[in-house]
């Protein structure tokens, strides 16, 4: 089965630094996504960035971008230039295909983000 | 935004009673899902559906239903509610041709006395 691990409880980064949040994935699968989520205290869940497993090329999204190392299986953030407003919880998700064909979504554990002024 | 709104948002309940709850969606998406989120556990899914009276279990489905007769609504149910289904629940969106983006609705708290 699919498993995705966020080793990182929790982090905390200076305002204007950089700091890079960890995920690591379990599958048998060649072709998938993954996303990044960010949870702040509204408890909204926002999509942060997404990666298409079938594409090299790491994506990017203003101040955030990410790793993707497929042989790994891992899927690191990096947040450049940090704000007050980037402190949230961030969950790292696989979307999987089900032995029907179907599409679920699998989420690791979370890491909670502080940024210190 | 997406339009996905959820009822009620807030709920106290005592153990042994039916608690439903509503996802509602007016992005006509194929896919809903249910979520709960616990501390230290991240969201794990409940059930899915991917079209209406199509659904499927997901890894934490014990003690809870799903229904979906109208595209736009999704319900799930706990028929006999539990101390240990105390959680946040989540409903999300997906129309999962290629792997699009999920879209959340805002959370039910949802409290078993």
């Amino acid at each position: 089965a699919q498993t995705v691990t966020q080793s990182q409880p929790e982090m905390s980064v200076q305002e204007a630094e950089t700091v890079t949040l960890s995920c690591t994935y379990d599958t048998s699968e060649s072709d998938y996504y993954l996303f990044w989520y960010k949870q702040p205290p509204s408890r909204q869940m926002i999509l942060v960035i997404r990666q298409e497993a079938y594409k090299q090329q790491n994506a990017t999204e203003n101040r955030f971008s990410v790793n993707f190392q497929k042989a790994a299986k891992s899927f690191s953030l990096k947040i450049s230039d940090s704000q007050l407003g980037d402190a949230a919880m961030y969950f790292c998700a696989y979307r999987t295909t089900a032995t029907s064909g179907t599409y679920k979504y699998i989420f690791g554990t979370g890491t909670r983000l502080k940024v210190l002024a | 935004d997406a339009g996905i709104t959820q009822s009620p948002r807030h709920k106290v309940t005592e153990t042994g009673t039916p608690v439903t709850l509503r996802c509602h969606q007016t992005e006509n998406h194929r896919y809903m899902y249910w979520y709960r989120q616990d501390p230290g556990h991240g969201l794990r899914l409940i059930h899915y559906s991917y079209g209406v009276k199509d659904t499927d279990k997901g890894e934490v489905s014990d003690g809870y239903s799903v229904s979906r007769s109208k595209t736009e609504d999704f319900l799930l149910t706990l028929e006999s509610a539990t101390s240990s289904q105390t959680s946040v629940y989540f409903c999300a969106i997906s129309e999962s041709v290629r792997g699009e983006t999920q879209y959340f609705g805002p959370g039910t708290r949802l409290l078993v006395l």
